[in-house]
């Protein structure tokens, strides 16, 4: 079975400090992850992925991420945070090859 | 179109009814999915397809949910007899084919409440 679990359903940070989402995995087999984001009434964007090799994966807006395989993490980091960051993230996994599986999301709350 | 277009953007029914929602991909994208956020939650996978043929229906919750590609392009998730339960965000992704060398690319979804 595979599963993802975020902690935290919400965070909240202060304009350009460090976020970080935490984001933890279950899988029988080497998965494939996943961030998204996902802005009020939209769809999700992909902010980057991990499939194989490099384990520190770099994305679009600043956010990067990193593999821990002895962990069974995948957590997302930026920075300096900004007002726009503002959304709802979504980690997610995949051992099919195609469907992804979702956590529950972390709402990122960012305060002036 | 540039992106993934679903319509209708909310759609508001009787418990009882039957609905559809369609799904435009991404001109020449092969794969397409279809994904249920409840509120408050993450999206859920309901199913796949490669071109016209439904790969995994899987996550669909019960025989009232049905869905076609019937070109292999627009695609449309029918859900007969709804019920309170089925109120939710539905999601269509396309990419250009079944892995993740290609991302899945979202719409903004369809919003669907239920009475």
């Amino acid at each position: 079975a595979q599963s993802v679990t975020q902690l935290g359903s919400h965070v909240s940070v202060s304009e350009g400090a460090l976020v970080l989402l935490r984001c933890n995995y279950s899988s029988s087999v080497p998965p494939y992850l996943f961030w998204y984001v996902q802005y009020p009434n939209q769809g999700l964007q992909l902010l980057l992925k991990y499939t194989t090799g490099a384990t520190l994966v770099k994305g679009i807006n600043g956010f990067e991420a990193e593999f821990k395989k002895s962990e069974t993490s995948f957590h997302l980091t930026k920075p300096s945070a900004h007002m726009s960051d503002a959304a709802e993230y979504f980690c997610a996994l995949s051992n099919s090859g195609y469907a992804l599986n979702f956590g529950k999301g972390t709402s990122l709350l960012v305060t002036p | 179109g540039a992106g993934v277009s679903q319509s209708p953007r909310y759609k508001v029914a009787k418990r009882g009814q039957d609905v559809a929602l369609r799904c435009d991909p991404i001109s020449g994208h092969v794969s397409l999915f279809w994904y249920q956020q409840a509120l408050g939650q993450g999206p859920e996978f309901l199913t796949y397809f490669q071109n016209e043929a439904q790969l995994d229906k899987s996550g669909l919750p019960s025989d009232r949910f049905f869905a076609e590609r019937p070109e292999g392009s627009v695609s449309t998730l029918k859900i007969q007899r709804t019920q309170q339960e089925d109120s939710a965000v539905y999601l269509c992704a396309s990419s250009g084919d079944g892995g993740f060398e290609q991302p899945q690319h979202f719409g903004d979804g369809t919003r669907l409440s239920i009475l």
